[in-house]
């Protein structure tokens, strides 16, 4: 089975720290993404990455940054965090294939608060 | 621009009654389309999808949709529920032609069973 692994189930950071959320994958996927979920907002996409050094901004990139050294990890970087960055932070891969038809696989998520 | 809408914040039904969750999403092309699951303190987990063929798709835990391009509608369903189908339930969409893009999401359903 597929392993999403989001380094921090629970995460406290005070306004205007930098923090990064990290996440893991073990199955070699290509494609990895970040969402934050907010209670009646759903999912919303904040970057995504389909190569090793690549990356493509989501529906609400202001705020965030990612990277991706390798392969397996995609790291999400809040360069100032503000209190609106409070959310649920879910990590996904996919398998490559055409056109992004393959079925995400998500992490537990992070839950970022930050005072 | 794509985008996707479940129109029911909340459904609730008997166990042992049918469900359907509803969804709509509006693409320029072709779509892809997703549900989702999200049980609590979970990240999501993959139910089933449509890509071509058989407007009827049958998925985990007894789920089935049903897509109708006339009524750009992809509704979730199930003939008998049970009360641990109790989740958030999300339907999410890709437009196929574009590539590089990734999966919108919808805001979210969540689904009660009463026993």
């Amino acid at each position: 089975d597929v392993k999403v692994t989001q380094s921090s189930r629970y995460l406290v950071k005070r306004t205007g720290e930098k923090v990064f959320l990290e996440c893991v994958q073990d199955m070699d996927h290509e494609n990895m993404f970040w969402y934050r979920q907010d209670p009646g907002l759903g999912l919303r996409l904040i970057y995504f990455s389909y190569d090793v050094k690549m990356k493509e901004k989501g529906d609400i990139p202001e705020g965030y940054s990612v990277s991706r050294e390798k392969k397996e990890r995609f790291s999400l970087i809040l360069e100032s965090a503000s209190t609106n960055q409070t959310s649920m932070y879910l990590c996904a891969s996919s398998a490559p294939g055409t056109g992004f038809n393959s079925p995400l696989h998500f992490g537990n998520g992070t839950r970022l608060t930050v005072t | 621009a794509q985008s996707v809408a479940q129109p029911e914040d909340q459904v609730n039904v008997a166990e042992g009654n049918p469900l359907t969750v509803k969804c709509t999403y509006s693409v320029s092309g072709n779509p892809y389309l997703f549900w989702y699951v999200q049980y609590p303190n979970r990240g999501l987990q993959f139910l089933l999808k449509y890509i071509t063929g058989d407007n009827l798709v049958k998925g985990s835990y007894g789920f089935e949709a049903e897509f109708n391009k006339s009524q750009t509608s992809f509704h979730l369903k199930k003939p008998s529920a049970l009360v641990s189908d109790s989740a958030l339930y999300f339907c999410a969409v890709r437009d196929a032609p574009q590539a590089g893009t990734a999966l919108i999401f919808g805001k979210g359903t969540t689904l009660s069973v009463s026993s």
